[in-house]
């Protein structure tokens, strides 16, 4: 089976400066992806960023990038000049993808809740 | 419009009443995925479809809840006999397979059972 493990309940950020939230996960699959979204107050879930368990580079979305260490089995999320509007709850999702019957279901952490501070 | 629609986006019912909640995704996208988030809670994996596959039904919490999707389009689950404990936000969510790289989520219905 699957876990998403987020041991951050909540994080602080002044605003302008970077954040990092923790994602570990595990797996015995060689393949499957990660991803992260973002739910304002609103309770939208709003895509990210994807990583493919094969991509040897890092993905990168404007100011989101994700710290993949794989032998570690983390997928951190980056945020670069965080903004007032990033305060919100981030999931680190997970998916196999190839194979297997739990093969396109996803399996979320338990979120961290981001504030940023003007 | 373009994106995952849920109905009814808010839903109040007495305990005991049966509810259905219905998610239209994504035009021509073959995997749906339904999620129940409670109060301040991560997002719990209920069923998901993927084209005419048999569906995994492995998050189903009881034989209460149930969920169909006709013509590979519209999904509707069902909750039979509602508990309180069933109040939670259901979330909808489809993608163009179940290995696309992005899911897209509906707005979610907030069921309320009292």
């Amino acid at each position: 089976a699957q876990k998403i493990t987020q041991t951050q309940p909540g994080m602080f950020v002044q605003e302008k400066e970077a954040v990092t939230l923790d994602c570990t996960y595990d797996t015995s699959d060689q393949s499957y992806g990660l991803f992260w979204y973002k739910q304002p107050s609103s309770g939208e879930m709003i895509f990210l960023i994807y990583q493919g368990s094969y991509d040897e580079q890092n993905a990168t979305e404007g100011r989101y990038s994700l710290n993949f260490q794989k032998a570690r089995k983390s997928a951190n999320l980056v945020i670069s000049a965080s903004q007032l509007g990033d305060s919100a709850m981030y999931f680190c999702a997970m998916r196999l993808s190839a194979g297997g019957t739990s093969y396109g279901k996803l399996t979320f952490g338990q979120g961290t809740i981001l504030t940023v501070h003007p | 419009g373009a994106g995952v629609s849920q109905s009814p986006s808010n839903k109040v019912t007495e305990k005991g009443k049966d509810v259905e909640l219905r998610c239209d995704p994504i035009s021509g996208h073959t995997a749906l995925y339904w999620y129940r988030q409670s109060l301040g809670q991560g997002l719990e994996f209920l069923i998901y479809f993927q084209g005419n596959s048999a569906p995994d039904k492995s998050g189903l919490p009881s034989d209460r809840f149930s969920a169909e999707r006709t013509g590979g389009s519209v999904s509707t689950l069902t909750i039979q006999r509602t508990q309180q404990e069933d109040s939670a936000v259901y979330l909808c969510a489809s993608s163009l397979s179940r290995s696309a790289e992005k899911l897209f989520f509906g707005s979610g219905t907030q069921l309320s059972v009292l």
